[in-house]
């Protein structure tokens, strides 16, 4: 099946850069997507990238795919300590459209003052 | 506000009982699945469910049944509750076929098996 890597780990000082890498097995998925887990929370969706795409950028977030190298990256620029959460990758299984994702381990970023 | 909301932040159980873990939404979404999330596995698919009564096994569905009866209502069940079983069970949900795939989900129910 789908593999889907995340280190597990990441810690900042704010106002530096973070980014949170991906690699993954499936190249038949049409969409990857960042989700981000509040403490106490469910997930909710930071972004996506279709699988054509290369790059996408939303604010202070950048998503760089690399097809060739099977890698994902978030980018989160001037990371405050409200960005302190569990981040993870996913991937619509198989190509498929009805929401069926395979997700990383989910990386937490701690952000110090 | 689109919600999907699950009955039971907490539960503690014994071995060998019963559980049932109720989510509800109100997206009138097609898809629903039930996760499981351990710390250090991520999440991991149990069931899902593309339509009322229709179910697909995920990729850890032993030990786990579900239940959908009504569009809106998507139920977990252990059937006799194990220690292994122990953990945060998170329910989302997505529209049918032809979009980015996006899930909502719940804020999770966590389990303890005693």
């Amino acid at each position: 099946g789908e593999d889907v890597e995340q280190s597990l780990f990441l810690s900042v000082r704010e106002g530096d850069s973070s980014v949170i890498n991906c690699t993954y097995t499936d190249s038949s998925s049409t969409y990857l997507y960042w989700y981000k887990q509040e403490p106490g929370a469910g997930l909710q969706l930071l972004t996506y990238i279709f699988s054509n795409m290369d790059m996408k950028q939303d604010q202070r977030l950048t998503v760089l795919l690399n097809k060739k190298d099977k890698h994902l990256s978030l980018r989160i620029a001037d990371t405050q300590t409200g960005d302190s959460a569990i981040y993870f990758c996913a991937l619509n299984a198989g190509g498929t459209s009805y929401g069926k994702l395979t997700f990383g381990q989910g990386t937490i970023l701690t952000v110090h003052p | 506000d689109v919600k999907v909301t699950q009955s039971s932040r907490y539960l503690v159980k014994r071995t060998g009982e019963k559980v049932f873990l109720e989510c509800v939404q109100d997206m009138d979404h097609e898809n629903m699945f039930w996760y499981r999330q351990d710390p250090g596995l991520g999440l991991r698919l149990i069931y899902f469910s593309y339509d009322v009564k229709m179910k697909e096994k995920g990729d850890i569905p032993e030990g786990y049944s579900v239940s959908r009866e009504k569009k809106e209502r998507f139920s977990l069940i252990l059937e006799s509750a194990s220690t292994n079983q122990t953990s945060m069970y998170l329910c989302a949900s997505s529209t049918g076929g032809g979009h980015t795939g996006e899930l909502f989900f719940g804020e999770g129910s966590r389990l303890t098996v005693l």
